[in-house]
């Protein structure tokens, strides 16, 4: 199975101020078809998740641009810049590059 | 709107079954393969199973292969996830999400296995 790491496991950050979060696989996620199999998703507190970012770099419907994620076939990052109130939760990276799928263990983001 | 809306969960003896269903709207439920996920009470995020848009094709993780099936009704626009032979480990949030990117997550169905 294909083993995702995050880090950090929390992070606190100051309204305003932006955020990264890493995402690192344990192997490619570069598919045959050139398409990089990475995706995030953010959990708000007693909420279900949603998708942010979809094959690494593009983001989804009604996602604001302030949310951006790059990297390479291992390594990934999330950043979260000028962070608000409604980013505070959890957030996932995920692969659907073969099965089982896997998710990281998640990032909890909080505010200072 | 898109809106998936699970059903069917509670509280259930070891060994015994269940079965979930997610009914689907706002979107037409034929064209998108759909998956089931699941959430152990604060634990991350975990994949179950999946089945293709006309149902020809399910995959499960390992730890519910042949305890589970994923199924679907595409009249009825309607996912299901039989459970059997119930594991307390099993114990969990169960969510039903649109498509291979997951764009779009129900509210969660509980599912508790206890005695």
């Amino acid at each position: 199975d294909i083993v995702l790491t995050q880090a950090p496991l929390s992070v606190s950050v100051t309204p305003g101020e932006s955020a990264s979060i890493s995402c690192r696989s344990s192997k490619s996620l570069l598919s045959s078809k050139g398409i990089t199999s990475l995706y995030w998703y953010l959990q708000r507190p007693g909420k279900s998740p949603q998708l942010l970012i979809y094959q690494m770099s593009n983001l989804a419907s009604g996602v604001p641009d302030r949310f951006s994620s790059s990297g390479s076939e291992t390594d990934f990052t999330l950043k979260i810049s000028k962070v608000e109130t409604e980013d505070v939760g959890v957030y996932y990276c995920g692969h659907r590059l073969e099965y089982p799928y896997t998710f990281g263990a998640g990032t909890k983001l909080e505010l200072k | 709107e898109v809106q998936l809306v699970e059903s069917g969960g509670g509280l259930v003896q070891p060994g015994r079954s269940m079965k979930l269903s997610c009914a689907a709207s706002g979107f037409t439920f034929s064209n998108y393969g759909m998956a089931w996920v699941r959430q152990a009470p604060t634990k991350g995020l975990e994949w179950v199973a999946t089945i293709s848009y006309d149902g020809s094709s399910t995959y499960y993780r390992d730890s519910v292969k042949g305890r589970f099936t994923i199924s679907r009704d595409n009249a009825k626009s309607t996912l299901y996830l039989q459970m059997n032979s119930l594991r307390s480990e099993d114990t969990a949030t169960y969510y039903c999400t649109r498509g291979y990117k997951m764009d779009a997550w129900g509210q969660g169905a509980s599912v508790t296995v206890s005695s």
